[in-house]
């Protein structure tokens, strides 16, 4: 079976700090990849997506960047941090071992406060 | 822009009663549809997914498609205290594009 595992778990910054989160999936290859936050009350937005190495679609322009070193690891990062990137970060995978291509899945989250 | 609505809630449901929970989206073309759990401070958890007309049960759950009214919903039957939670939909419109919900809040009274 598949799982996918995130870290930390939880995190607190300070403004203008450096951030990186790291999320692996085990149990099947060349997955599709996503990072998404979710604000308090609010719906997920998507942050990017890779669908393979080193490839990247980024969604919305903003403080943060993804990378996509090896087949199953998936990282978050940004060089300053903003308090607007406070929020729960969700990492997501989705691919043919899931049964249906797009049906995603995600991980524990991590839940981001900068101050 | 795509858009997922669901009414925010809560929605309060006595044990035991059916819960429905609705959800519209406004591009035509999608072709995906699904249904998220997410507890409080915890990661979303799939339940379900509905990809053509009409409905589709598991267990106590049944989800309700209707493409030309742009329309699906969720019921959950027997509801417990258990399922209080926040109820995603989420569309695919294509690809890679997923397109969530911000959830209605479901609140079982035991």
């Amino acid at each position: 079976s598949q799982t996918i595992h995130q870290w930390p778990a939880t995190l607190v910054q300070p403004v203008g700090s450096p951030l990186s989160l790291e999320c692996t999936v085990e149990g099947t290859s060349n997955p599709n990849l996503y990072w998404y936050r979710q604000a308090a009350g609010r719906g997920l937005q998507l942050l990017f997506y890779s669908v393979g190495i080193g490839q990247i679609s980024s969604e919305v322009p903003q403080n943060l960047s993804a990378s996509r070193p090896q087949d199953r690891q998936f990282i978050l990062s940004s060089k300053k941090l903003l308090l607007s990137d406070s929020g729960f970060y969700l990492c997501a995978w989705s691919g043919l071992a899931g049964g249906q291509l797009e049906t995603q899945y995600f991980g524990p989250g991590t839940r981001l406060l900068v101050l | 822009q795509k858009e997922v609505e669901q009414n925010s809630g809560p929605l309060s449901v006595p044990e035991g009663a059916i819960a429905s929970l609705n959800c519209t989206y406004s591009d035509r073309g999608s072709q995906s549809f699904f249904w998220y759990r997410q507890y409080s401070g915890k990661s979303p958890e799939l339940i379900m997914f509905i990809y053509s007309n009409g409905d589709k049960e598991d267990g106590r759950f049944t989800a309700q498609l209707n493409k030309a009214s742009q329309y699906v919903s969720l019921l959950i039957r027997d509801s417990q205290p258990s399922d209080s939670a926040t109820y995603l939909c989420a569309v695919n419109t294509g690809g890679f594009k997923t397109i969530f919900g911000a959830g209605t809040r479901l609140f079982v009274k035991a």
